[in-house]
């Protein structure tokens, strides 16, 4: 079985520019996650979707990010206009079920805001 | 709101030692919790896990954990620390809200 799928691994953008993270889940799973993680500490929850509906994305910085996931499938990350701060490693998940028993993480992207 | 305290950052044994990371977590209903390792520049990969049932649960490569409720703990262990251990260990709770909240990891060194 194919794993969560992200691309690109790395990106190196100036502040100030748009940049996107696109996820592919594990084939089935409805409940799609997208954490920060930022260096030296835990992933931190940004949205969590089940199927096409954002059921939690309280800790999503709206005024600069936002995702989406058409078709319940495969979903972007997008950050318009990218901040110095916002370089850290994005993270996809997926799971079966909606109570978190068995999440599945991608390999992440790594952010770097020069 | 759930919360995880992972004790110590950095922890190091020498090879062939016993592997002890401690997680103490805070939760209003009863938790679901979860080991993680993150090697270099890779995504999480899942350990172990307690939902329900036994307290002792065993995961992927010799590790263990026990599920403490009295002292609201779920700490790691393995008998004997092998070199390809080294990586960063991540404690994590999901209850009530379904979602992982990660403690901040604890970095595992080995040593000749």
């Amino acid at each position: 079985e194919a794993g969560v799928v992200q691309s690109p691994r790395y990106k190196i953008i100036e502040k100030k520019q748009p940049v996107a993270f696109w996820c592919n889940p594990i084939s089935g799973h409805n409940t799609l996650y997208w954490y920060l993680q930022n260096l030296g500490q835990g992933p931190e929850l940004l949205i969590r979707y089940e199927n096409e509906e954002a059921v939690d994305d309280s800790q999503l910085p709206k005024d600069r990010f936002s995702a989406e996931r058409l078709k319940g499938v495969d979903s972007t990350l997008k950050i318009q206009p990218a901040e110095l701060g916002d370089s850290a490693v994005y993270l996809c998940a997926s799971s079966l079920d909606t109570a978190g028993r068995d999440v599945a993480f991608g390999p992440g992207t790594r952010l770097t805001v020069l | 709101a759930q919360s995880v305290t992972q004790l110590g950052s950095h922890v190091s044994v020498s090879e062939g030692a016993l592997v002890l990371l401690r997680c103490n977590y805070s939760s209003s209903v009863p938790p679901y919790l979860f080991w993680y390792v993150q090697y270099p520049n890779q995504g999480l990969q899942l350990l172990l896990k307690y939902t329900t049932g036994a307290t002792l649960v065993k995961g992927i490569n010799g590790f263990e954990a026990e599920f403490k409720k009295s002292e609201t703990s779920f700490h790691l262990t393995k008998p004997s620390a092998h070199m390809s251990d080294a990586a960063e260990y991540f404690c994590a709770v999901s209850a009530p809200s379904n979602k992982l909240t990660f403690g901040t990891g604890t970095q595992l060194k080995v040593e000749l």
